[in-house]
This record gives C-alpha cells, sequence and structure tokens, in this order.
C-alpha cells in the first residue's frame, strides 16, 4: 500500500524566512511525485511533478527535490502570499491513483 | 482556459435525501476522479474514470455512486446520504501527470 508522510503538519515562519517542508513517501513502482498548493477553501493547484531520485524543480520561491524515499519543497524568502497548505502526492504502479499526505500548513507573517 | 467545474459548491441536505454533485471539464480529458476531503485524513480518492462508461473505485467509494455517459462529465451521485458524508468533495481531471482540480463542493449532511 503505498503511503505519504508529511512533516510538519503546520509550519509558521517570517517573511524573509527560509525554511523546507517533507515529504516521505513508500510506493510500488513510483510513476511520479507531485506537489500541490492549496488555499483554504479552494481547490489544489499543480505545482511540480518530479519522477526519479536526483530531479529538481523550480518555481519562483519554490524548489521541489526528490531522493528515493522522500522529497523536499524548499521555500526561499517567502512571502505572506506563500500561505497555504501544501500536498505531497505519489502516483504508483497503477495509473489510477494519486495518495496524498495530510499537508503543511505554513503560514508566513510579515 | 482549463476548468473543472463543480455545482453546487455548497450544500446542506438531511440525511436519507438523494442527491448529486455535478463536475465538468472542458480539457477533453479521459481521466476523471473524485475525491473527499476531511481534516486530518486528507484527500482520500471514492471513484476515478479511465474513460466513458469505465469506472472504478477507489479507497472510499462506500455510500458513492458515479457515472460516465460522455467525456466531459462525472456526476457524484449519494442515493441515500448520511452524516459521515459530510465533507469537502473534489473532483479532479488528469492528463499524464497533472491533475487539475475543481473548486471542490462543502456537503453537509443533518
Amino acid at each position: 500500500e503505498d503511503q505519504v508522510t508529511q512533516s510538519p503538519e503546520a509550519l509558521r515562519l517570517q517573511e524573509g524566512e527560509s525554511s523546507s517542508l517533507n515529504c516521505s513517501y513508500t510506493v510500488s513502482g513510483l510513476r511520479g511525485l507531485f506537489w500541490y498548493r492549496q488555499d483554504p477553501g479552494k481547490g489544489p493547484e499543480f505545482l511540480f511533478t518530479l519522477y526519479s531520485a536526483g530531479e529538481e524543480k523550480e518555481k519562483e520561491r519554490l524548489k521541489a527535490t526528490l531522493t528515493k524515499k522522500e522529497s523536499f519543497l524548499h521555500i526561499t524568502a517567502p512571502k505572506p502570499e506563500d500561505s497555504a497548505t501544501y500536498l505531497c502526492a505519489v502516483g504508483g504502479s497503477g495509473y489510477s491513483t494519486l495518495t496524498f499526505g495530510k499537508g503543511t500548513m505554513l503560514l508566513v507573517s510579515p | 482556459e482549463a476548468q473543472v467545474t463543480q455545482n453546487p459548491r455548497y450544500l446542506i441536505t438531511v440525511t436519507g435525501k438523494k442527491l448529486t454533485v455535478t463536475c465538468s471539464q472542458n480539457m477533453n480529458h479521459e481521466y476523471m476522479s473524485w475525491y473527499r476531503q476531511d481534516p486530518g485524513l486528507g484527500l482520500r480518492q471514492i471513484y476515478y474514470s479511465m474513460n466513458v462508461e469505465v469506472t472504478d473505485k477507489g479507497d472510499v467509494p462506500e455510500g458513492y455512486k458515479v457515472s460516465r455517459k460522455e467525456k466531459r462529465n462525472f456526476p457524484l451521485i449519494l442515493e441515500s446520504p448520511s452524516p459521515n458524508q459530510t465533507s469537502l468533495y473534489f473532483c479532479a481531471t488528469f492528463v499524464n501527470t497533472e491533475a487539475f482540480f475543481g473548486q471542490g463542493t462543502r456537503l453537509t449532511v443533518v
């Protein structure tokens, strides 16, 4: 059974204070690891897909990295508008499903 | 603009009264899915559809039905809703590895 664990559950940062969110996973046949951003009351918004260990992707202040057991979402010099819940998901060998973690709620204070 | 549209956005109903939540996508994607999101449990897949007339159970299908008579629509049917189906529901469509989510339907069953 595919499993995804995200930590921490919640993170509070000051504006400009860089940090990382963790996503550890177990999956049979990784088809991809996905990061989403979710604002309150809205649907998740796609950020990144990572396919293999060593891969990195960047978007503005966000950088996602992948190893064989975990992924990190690095947030550099965050701004208050980066406040959201960040979800990690894995696609296993079966195309049909994504298994989501419970998310990390990020709050960036001015 | 790529869109996944759910209706209604909010719904309060009584136990046992059949209801349907509609989902429509304008991207001509084959794959569609329904999720529910609950505090502390994250996103869990209810049903998915790989194509027209092809549907299958996800992780939490009990108490739900779906149909896929045409590619763009994937309604979620609760024939006899119960209070434990109070949740935030998301419809999603996928192309390759990128998922597009609807804005969500917040359902309360009293």
